[in-house]
C-alpha cells in the first residue's frame, strides 16, 4: 500500500536557519503531494502541494517539488523564524473508490520544528 | 467564511458511554471525513463519505459509526465498543473533481478524553 516516510525529529534550529525536512513516498498509482502543518492544539493546514511530476508548490517562504524519480517531496526555507515553530507532515492522496475526490491521505509521522531566538 | 467547523473542541467521556462529535461545513464540498490522531503520529482515516445517505469504512472504523444525511453534516459517533477512544479527531472536507477536489480542508478538531 502507500506509504510517507519523513525524516525524524524534533529538528530545532536557529532563527534565520535554513529548513529541510526530507519526504518520500511509495504509491502505486499517480498521487499528488502535500504539505500540512499544525500548530499546538490546532487542525492541520495545508501548507503547500503539488500535483504531478516537477510541480514546485510554495507558500510563506516555504517549497516543496515533486520528484517522480526520487519519489521525494523535501521540505524547504530558507530562512525559518520562531512563529514556524509547528509540527509538519507529509501526506500523498489518491481517488477514494473510484471517484473524483482525494481524500484518503497517507500521512507520515510528523516532523516536531522548534525555532529558538 | 467558508470552512469547517467541529465541535465541542474538549470532551470527556465515562467508560461505556458513547459520544458524538460534530462536523459541519458550508463549503459546499460533496465529501467528508473523519481522522484520529494520537501522539506523535500521523492521522488515520476513520470514515469518508463521498456523497449524501452514502458512506465507506477507512482504515480504523471498528468502534465508531457515522452518518450523512445532510450535505453539510457528518457526525462522528465513538461507541464504548471503541477500545482506545482517547486522541484528537479531525474532520475534513473536499469539492469533487479538479481543482478543488484535490485540497483537503481541516476543522479545528475535537479532543475526547476517556476518564
Amino acid at each position: 500500500g502507500d506509504s510517507v516516510t519523513q525524516m525524524e525529529g524534533p529538528v530545532t534550529l536557529s532563527e534565520e536557519a535554513f529548513l529541510t525536512i526530507n519526504c518520500t513516498y511509495t504509491a502505486t498509482g499517480y498521487p499528488s503531494l502535500f504539505w500540512y502543518v499544525q500548530y499546538p492544539g490546532e487542525g492541520l493546514q495545508l501548507l503547500l502541494k503539488a500535483t504531478k511530476a516537477d510541480d514546485k508548490g510554495s507558500n510563506k517562504g516555504f517549497e516543496a517539488t515533486y520528484r517522480k524519480e526520487t519519489t521525494s517531496f523535501h521540505l524547504e526555507k530558507g530562512s525559518v523564524q520562531v512563529s514556524d515553530s509547528a509540527v509538519y507532515f507529509c501526506a500523498l492522496s489518491e481517488r477514494l473508490g473510484g471517484g473524483t475526490s482525494y481524500g484518503k491521505l497517507t500521512f507520515g509521522q510528523g516532523t516536531i520544528l522548534t525555532v529558538h531566538p | 467564511d467558508g470552512g469547517i467547523t467541529q465541535s465541542p473542541k474538549y470532551l470527556f467521556r465515562k467508560e461505556g458511554q458513547n459520544v458524538t462529535l460534530s462536523c459541519e461545513q458550508n463549503l459546499n464540498h460533496d465529501a467528508m471525513y473523519w481522522y484520529r490522531q494520537d501522539p506523535g503520529q500521523g492521522l488515520r482515516l476513520i470514515y469518508y463519505s463521498q456523497i449524501v445517505n452514502d458512506f465507506q469504512k477507512g482504515d480504523i472504523a471498528e468502534g465508531y459509526s457515522v452518518s450523512r444525511e445532510k450535505k453539510e453534516s457528518f457526525p462522528l459517533t465513538v461507541t464504548s465498543a471503541q477500545k482506545n477512544p482517547t486522541a484528537f479527531y479531525l474532520c475534513a472536507s473536499t469539492g469533487t473533481g479538479a481543482p478543488s477536489g484535490n485540497t483537503i480542508y481541516f476543522g479545528e478538531g475535537s479532543w475526547l478524553t476517556v476518564v
